[in-house]
């Protein structure tokens, strides 16, 4: 079955440090990729998005990713995280031709200021 | 910008009651999804439709069943809601699975 792993649940980091959060995809075919966040009472919103061109993505609030197609990989960065960026964060993907997105099971980002 | 709105935020039921969550959106969107969100799960697909009464089973269906009777509204319903559907049902709706989805405030449930 298809199905998405984000390498960490929990991540703790000072303002400031930089941010890498991982996800993995397995194998099926032509893909399109999504990081959701989903900041505290708010509803899930996109971040970033990639259907084809470029492999490194920027999205809004200076997040960006990077597809790796010979690793079936999306990882989330950042140079330097700020308390706003407390969340939690979502990687996912669609198969081109389908109906359905398969979510990883998020990370759950807290900023210490 | 997209709306999609789901008519509950917070909901409280008894165990064997018929539970009704209804969605929205206003961009005339082809799909919509229903999906539950519990801590460590992620989100995690009941049902689907591409088009009016079309619907489609997702990865957990059980207990659960939709309606969608015109574009702009896809209900799920609880047929006999149990303890163990108490959790955070989130509504979403795209043109194609090549768009990003646009989310609903989320519904949060709790079953007695």
């Amino acid at each position: 079955a298809q199905s998405v792993s984000q390498h960490n649940h929990h991540v703790i980091l000072s303002e400031a440090a930089s941010l890498e959060l991982g996800c993995n995809y397995s194998y099926g075919g032509t893909v399109n990729l999504f990081w959701y966040v989903q900041y505290p009472g708010q509803h899930l919103q996109l971040l970033l998005k990639y259907f084809s061109g470029d492999p490194l993505v920027k999205g809004i609030k200076g997040f960006e990713a990077e597809f790796i197609k010979s690793k079936f990989s999306f990882n989330l960065r950042k140079p330097s995280v700020q308390w706003s960026d407390t969340a939690e964060y979502f990687c996912a993907v669609s198969y081109t031709g389908g109906f359905k997105t398969i979510f990883g099971a998020g990370t759950r980002l807290f900023v210490k200021a | 910008d997209v709306k999609v709105t789901q008519s509950s935020r917070y909901l409280v039921k008894r165990t064997g009651e018929k539970v009704f969550l209804e969605c929205v959106q206003d961009m005339d969107h082809e799909n919509m999804f229903w999906y539950r969100q519990d801590p460590g799960l992620g989100l995690r697909l009941i049902y689907f439709s591409y088009d009016v009464k079309m619907k489609e089973k997702g990865d957990i269906p059980e207990g659960y069943s939709v309606s969608r009777e015109k574009k702009e509204r896809f209900s799920l319903i609880l047929e006999s809601a149990s303890t163990n559907q108490t959790s955070m049902y989130l509504c979403a709706s795209t043109f194609s699975s090549n768009q990003p989805q646009h989310f609903g405030d989320g519904t949060r449930l709790s079953i007695l």
